[in-house]
């Protein structure tokens, strides 16, 4: 079956506390990436990546990094996190002009 | 980054009754696509639109690809009880050289009332 994984749907942490939430895709997908989701803003991009080693920023980067080192993989990380980074994540991976698939989400609370 | 205009914000609607929403941008995409978010998961594809014009349907789901390349419509015909949810749009530009990120609405809380 086609999947997006995500882990951990839920975490509560506090501020300044390390946290990587982990995305996996089964379908050898060339593209992937993170998008925040906000009451009354939608879904914004943080980051993506084409292809193994390559990434590049999305509309709202600050305060994450992420890595590609296998297709399969694309984590993202918060080397600090913050109160405003209290949102729900998801991953999604494509290939080409086809649709992105989504994970289910990781509900993160930054106190 | 880019905004798509998605409307109406919310709708509350009777089942049975027939919905319509509709995205507009000031940019041109080459894919309109149509998500459906329920609560605690992540959105699902609905349409995928690929060239101007095109009208696709899937069940009582029917979309159009606007002639413009700048907007999109969803109508849902004879709405059920699991019709409800949250509707985004999403344009995607992709240049051949590798996917692009999705530009999304806002969304459209979808309310049916018994």
């Amino acid at each position: 079956e086609a999947q997006v994984t995500q882990n951990p749907r839920y975490l509560i942490t506090v501020t300044g506390k390390k946290l990587t939430v982990t995305c996996s895709q089964n379908m050898n997908h060339e593209y992937m990436s993170w998008y925040r989701q906000d009451p009354g803003l939608g879904l914004r991009q943080i980051y993506y990546s084409m292809n193994v080693e390559v990434t590049d920023k999305g509309d709202v980067p600050e305060g994450y990094k992420v890595s590609r080192k296998e297709k399969r993989n694309f984590p993202l990380i918060l080397e600090s996190p913050s109160p405003n980074q209290t949102s729900l994540y998801f991953c999604a991976s494509g290939q080409g002009n086809q649709p992105q698939h989504f994970g289910d989400g990781t509900r993160l609370s930054i106190l | 980054g880019q905004q798509l205009n998605q409307s109406p914000q919310s709708m509350f609607i009777q089942e049975g009754e027939d919905v319509s929403m509709n995205c507009t941008s000031s940019s041109i995409f080459n894919t309109w696509l149509w998500y459906k978010q329920d609560p605690g998961e992540g959105p699902v594809l609905l349409i995928a639109l690929y060239k101007a014009g095109e009208l696709t349907s899937n069940g009582r789901l029917t979309a159009q690809f606007g002639i413009t390349r700048k907007d999109s419509f969803l109508n849902i015909s004879a709405s059920i009880p699991s019709d409800v949810g949250i509707y985004f749009c999403a344009g995607h530009m992709y240049s051949g050289g590798g996917a692009d990120g999705l530009t999304f609405g806002k969304g459209t809380h979808l309310i049916i009332q018994p």
